[in-house]
């Protein structure tokens, strides 16, 4: 079985544009959650998604927004970017959201200028 | 809101012993899930091993073992015989058993360790 796949893999953007991350989870899972990861502030919930419905939402300003599709992939968007919000982005699958076992994709690396 | 804290930011193990990891957390529901997931180089995060608050049993995958304090709020794991692969960046994080709270994970800062040849 594939794992959990993430594109792009890197990217760079410039202050104020806006960028989309795409996840694809496991097949035949259902949840997807997202995370940033900073050095500064470590590992942070952003949102989770099950059955196309956001579960629960992270304390992110607005400018952070998701979506799942039919096929259960996912995709986040970051609006009027800031360089704060450089940092790895991770995305994770599980089952039905109730699993014992989430599954981590490769992450993108963002880069703001 | 749950809090979890990985005192050590740094640890060192010589090849072929035994290291432990700390982590305390903070909550005030009774049913709940616990892991350490590793991460690497690479950057992609490996769960290492979960223990659920219910079971008093301490969880052990191969190498891997945990010391399991309910009471203290103490979650450490210990690694024997330390590889060279071991070494990485290691987060303990809590889930809520609850089914509103979803797949949310609630991270360490995590506890860099270095294996010595």
């Amino acid at each position: 079985k594939a794992g959990v796949t993430q594109t792009p893999r890197y990217l760079i953007k410039t202050r104020g544009q806006q960028v989309t991350l795409s996840c694809s989870p496991i097949s035949g899972h259902r949840s997807v959650s997202w995370y940033q990861q900073t050095p500064g502030q470590g590992l942070q919930f952003l949102f989770e998604y099950f059955s196309e419905t956001q579960r629960n939402k992270g304390n992110f300003p607005g400018r952070f927004s998701g979506r799942q599709f039919s096929n259960s992939r996912s995709e986040m968007n970051v609006s009027t970017l800031e360089l704060g919000d450089s940092a790895l982005y991770l995305c994770a699958s599980s089952l039905n959201g109730q699993a014992y076992e989430q599954y981590f994709g490769p992450g993108t690396r963002l880069t703001v200028t | 809101a749950q809090t979890v804290t990985q005192s050590q930011p740094e640890m060192s193990v010589q090849e072929a012993e035994t290291v432990t990891l700390s982590c305390t957390y903070d909550t005030s529901e009774s049913d709940y899930y616990l892991f350490w997931y590793k991460q690497p180089p690479s950057r992609q995060m490996i769960l290492v091993i979960r223990q659920e608050a219910y079971k008093q049993q301490n969880a052990t995958e191969n190498r891997f073992s945990v010391n399991f304090q309910k009471a203290a709020k103490s979650f450490s794991l210990k690694i024997s015989d330390s590889q060279l692969g071991d070494a990485a960046m290691y987060f303990c994080a809590y889930r809520s058993a609850g089914k509103s709270s979803g797949d949310k994970l609630t991270f360490g800062t995590g506890t860099r360790l270095a294996v010595r040849p």
